[in-house]
């Protein structure tokens, strides 16, 4: 069965001060992998599609990269408004599911 | 071009009655999804549709039913309603030729008492 697992669970960040998030996975063949933002009260907002290790995708302080196991989003020098949770989720061969990690809360302090 | 479209987008049910969530969307795509999303818990799969007429078992199906009779529509149905349904219901949908990712709804916030 297709798993994804994120990490940490929440994380607190000064405005300015660079970090990662993690998502590791496990999938039959994977499809694509895919970085989503949500904010209180709203639905998931796309970010990133990664098919393959080894690539990598920008959208302004944020950059996804993948591997065989895992994929991280890089934030660079993060704003207040950057502060949401971030969702991870995997597209396998198996069957048509898209399964979700539980998501990092991000907090950015001015 | 709304999107994603959920009604309703608040609802409070006694147990053991039934209701009825609508997911509409106008992008003409062949893929729809149910996902519940409650504290701590990520989104969950519940059901999902691979085009007009078909539908297929999440990872968290059990108390819930769909139907696809229109390719635009994806229903959510609760027949008996219980107080572990209590939670946040988003519909996604995507294209099988445009990209994979997913298109979100507003959600619905259903309070079972």
């Amino acid at each position: 069965e297709d798993q994804v697992t994120q990490s940490p669970e929440a994380l607190r960040l000064q405005e300015g001060e660079s970090s990662s998030l993690n998502c590791s996975y496990t999938v039959s063949g994977l499809r694509g992998l895919f970085w989503y933002r949500q904010d209180p009260g709203k639905g998931p907002e796309f970010l990133f599609t990664l098919y393959s290790a080894g690539e990598e995708k920008e959208k302004e302080r944020l950059k996804a990269t993948l591997t065989k196991k895992e994929s991280f989003l890089h934030i660079t020098a993060p704003k207040p408004e950057d502060s949401a949770t971030y969702l991870c989720a995997v597209y396998g061969n198996r069957d048509d599911k898209i399964i979700f990690g539980k998501g990092t809360r991000l907090h950015i302090l001015p | 071009n709304a999107g994603v479209t959920q009604t309703p987008k608040f609802r409070v049910l006694k147990t053991g009655q039934s209701m009825t969530l609508l997911c509409a969307q106008d992008m003409n795509h062949e893929y729809m999804y149910w996902y519940r999303q409650d504290p701590g818990m990520g989104l969950r799969l519940i059901h999902y549709s691979v085009g007009e007429g078909t539908t297929a078992k999440g990872e968290v199906p059990d108390g819930y039913n769909v139907s696809r009779l229109k390719k635009q529509n994806f229903l959510l149905g609760l027949e008996s309603a219980a107080p572990s349904q209590t939670s946040v219901y988003f519909c996604a949908s995507r294209s099988d030729l445009q990209g994979l990712n997913l298109h979100f709804g507003n959600g619905t916030r259903l309070t079972v008492t």
